[in-house]
């Protein structure tokens, strides 16, 4: 059974540009955590997705960044007009959407903005 | 809502001695509690988890850690240590349905030879 994948591992974007980052969840899982993390910090929360359906993204900035989760394919985390202060290590987990909600985490996309 | 104090940013210890990771939570409703590892340059790895019963939860690696519900604290342990356990941990925190996990700010274990 393959983890969780996410792509890219590493991504270079210029000031302005956008990001994608992908998350493929663990199979038969239907629900998608993404979080951010910052040198020297923890993880700070940021989306939390089923199928087609926002749970909380309580955490989003409010501009420039969104995320969904379709039907068929890999959640995507979408970041609009890159700052510097986007540079981050971004991980994506999954759950089954059980109660006991074990997550499952990706080895994550770092992010570098020049 | 939760939230999750991990009062050691930085613990060192020496190869083979034994090591407690505090972690302390408030939650207005029952939680589940997690610990995860992470590894330079890697995702999260599930440690441990305590869901109910039994308040001492044994995981991977040689951990272990106990619920305690009057002082609303879930520290891990480890008898003796190793190397290979260098990482940083977090605790973490889960309201039953469908509600978001709250991690701590972590700790980083440091084995010193």
């Amino acid at each position: 059974n393959a983890g969780v994948m996410q792509n890219p591992r590493h991504l270079v974007r210029r000031r302005g540009q956008e990001a994608r980052l992908r998350c493929s969840p663990m199979k038969g899982h239907s629900h998608v955590y993404w979080y951010r993390q910052l040198p020297e910090e923890g993880l700070k929360f940021m989306v939390y997705l089923q199928k087609e359906n926002i749970i909380d993204e309580s955490g989003m900035p409010k501009e420039r960044f969104s995320a969904e989760f379709p039907k068929e394919g890999p959640s995507i985390l979408r970041i609009q007009q890159v700052v510097r202060g986007d540079s981050a290590a971004y991980f994506c987990a999954s759950t089954t959407g059980t109660s006991d909600e074990t997550q499952y985490f990706g080895p994550g996309t770092r992010l570098l903005v020049l | 809502a939760q939230s999750v104090t991990q009062l050691d940013s930085q613990v060192p210890v020496f190869e083979e001695a034994p090591v407690e990771l505090r972690c302390n939570y408030s939650s207005s409703v029952s939680v589940y509690l997690f610990w995860y590892v992470q590894y330079p340059n890697q995702g999260l790895q599930l440690l441990l988890k305590y869901l109910s019963g039994s308040t001492l939860v044994k995981g991977i690696n040689g951990f272990e850690a106990e619920f305690n519900k009057s002082q609303t604290s879930f520290h891990l342990r480890k008898p003796s240590v190793h190397i290979s356990d260098t990482a940083e941990y977090f605790c973490a925190v889960k309201p039953g349905g469908y509600q978001k996990v709250t991690f701590g700010t972590g700790t980083k274990l440091q084995v010193i030879p």
